[in-house]
């Protein structure tokens, strides 16, 4: 996805309810992809990976589905809480030894 | 898990002055660690890929003589911004891979730089 962006999406969501954040990434040849999390003044934390031969992995409460076919990754998480409110960005790689790139990020606001 | 330590946190510096951070993988080996720069509300943008023993590989547009980057060890790599300006101002933070290739990147907690 592009890496930069002047404005975050933002999603609001009701405590309790499932929350689904989409990111698009624009590499094909890109076979490995996270999900961060990003708590304010704070560094990236890693949620879940998936790798380009799957379409779909489990975490705890949180879920990661892959469409190659139209390059469309989403987040999935059950449950929101309020702790669940962060900056969630995803992030794209080759081979795994190319550095990360980032899509644009979006805000998850959870209302309690 | 592998955790990465970043310091300082955060640090305030005047123009001109030169400005030294530090990433640690504190639990593991690390040969490249890549350095990132965040502004308000957007998203990272990578300066550099650092690797133990060798030149630093930075991207398009940044300035590697402003942009000092040293990997002298496997635990650790350090960015110095050197003459800061007011327009360096940004969140700065390292990651590094725990592990082979396609091991996820593990991020320190940043540092600001505020350079008055």
């Amino acid at each position: 996805g592009e890496s930069v962006g002047l404005h975050l999406p933002t999603l609001s969501v009701q405590e309790g309810d499932n929350s689904i954040i989409n990111c698009a990434y624009s590499n094909s040849a890109s076979d490995y992809f996270i999900w961060y999390k990003q708590e304010s003044g704070k560094g990236p934390q890693f949620i879940i990976d998936i790798r380009s031969n799957m379409d779909k992995r489990q975490g705890q409460r949180v879920t990661v589905l892959l469409n190659k076919t139209v390059k469309h990754l989403s987040l999935q998480i059950a449950a929101t809480q309020p702790g669940d409110s962060a900056v969630y960005f995803c992030a794209e790689t080759h081979s795994g030894n190319t550095p990360l790139v980032f899509g644009k990020g979006t805000r998850l606001s959870v209302i309690a | 898990g592998a955790v990465v330590s970043q310091h300082p946190s955060w640090v305030i510096c005047k123009s001109g002055t030169s400005v030294k951070i530090e990433c640690r993988s504190l639990d593991f080996q690390a040969t490249t660690m890549f350095w990132y720069r965040q502004f308000p509300k957007q998203s990272l943008m990578l300066m550099a890929t650092s690797n133990e023993g060798s030149k630093a590989t930075y991207e398009q547009g940044v300035e590697k003589d402003k942009f000092l980057i040293n990997h002298a060890s496997l635990t650790l790599s350090t960015l110095t911004v050197t003459s800061a300006h007011p327009e360096d101002s940004s969140f700065y933070i390292c990651s590094a891979r725990g592990g082979t290739g396609g091991s996820p990147l593990h991020f320190g907690n940043g540092t600001r730089l505020t350079v008055t």
